[in-house]
């Protein structure tokens, strides 16, 4: 099915060790999202991606590195992870033309401990 | 910035019941409003939308209408059933949606039978 494919689902990292998310789209969609969700906050922008080869901070950018590696995949990489980081992180793509909605995937739930 | 405020949850229904989320956004310019459901365990998707002032967006018996002079966007559903139980996210972009999805905090929804 087309759509949005996170990896891994579910992930538990000890603190201060490193790990990328992966994700990646099969629409030709442009833009790609990165959101973290914390019960209260809702979603919060990481990083994002307008375009192929493009890549800009979002709200909650501290912590993070982001590569569009093409125009399909994004990842969200978690260098010396903290528990402050523990969330819920949806990957989202976007095609350029027009107010379009945006296509999740289906989430990795972090744990740092 | 942007924001969204939406009301807080949780919110329990009896089946048939009548639905209210409120949502105000604050924005620069003319924004684009979206509803997004999460169901437990998945990503969000779209609900509806609308792009300019007095457009109603609606879907699955979901209604929202854009108030610009309330700046309000509040979803309704004249009888809610067990299966809309989910997290309900009202979003805002800018016009063209060019800017990444800015989401309020959601509203958890329970409907009991």
């Amino acid at each position: 099915n087309a759509g949005v494919t996170q990896t891994p689902k579910f992930q538990v990292l000890k603190t201060g060790q490193s790990m990328t998310l992966q994700c990646a789209q099969d629409m030709n969609h442009n833009s790609m999202y990165w959101y973290r969700q914390d019960p209260g906050m809702g979603l919060r922008l990481i990083y994002y991606s307008a375009s192929e080869g493009t890549t800009d901070k979002g709200e909650v950018p501290n912590g993070y590195n982001v590569s569009r590696l093409n125009k399909r995949e994004f990842s969200l990489r978690l260098e010396s992870a903290a528990p402050s980081q523990t969330s819920v992180y949806f990957c989202a793509s976007r095609t350029v033309t027009g107010v379009k909605g945006y296509t999740f995937g289906s989430g990795t739930r972090l744990t740092v401990v | 910035g942007d924001s969204v405020t939406q009301m807080e949850g949780p919110v329990t229904l009896s089946e048939e019941a009548f639905l209210t989320i409120n949502c105000t956004y604050t924005a620069t310019g003319y924004p684009s409003l979206f509803w997004y459901v999460q169901y437990p365990g998945e990503g969000l998707q779209l609900l509806l939308k609308a792009t300019k002032a007095d457009d109603k967006g609606s879907n699955k018996g979901f209604e929202a209408t854009y108030r610009k002079e309330t700046t309000s966007f509040h979803l309704e559903k004249g009888s809610v059933q067990v299966s809309d139980s989910a997290v309900y996210f009202c979003a805002l972009s800018d016009r063209a949606g060019n800017t990444p999805l800015v989401f309020g905090k959601g509203t958890r929804l329970s409907v009991i039978a």
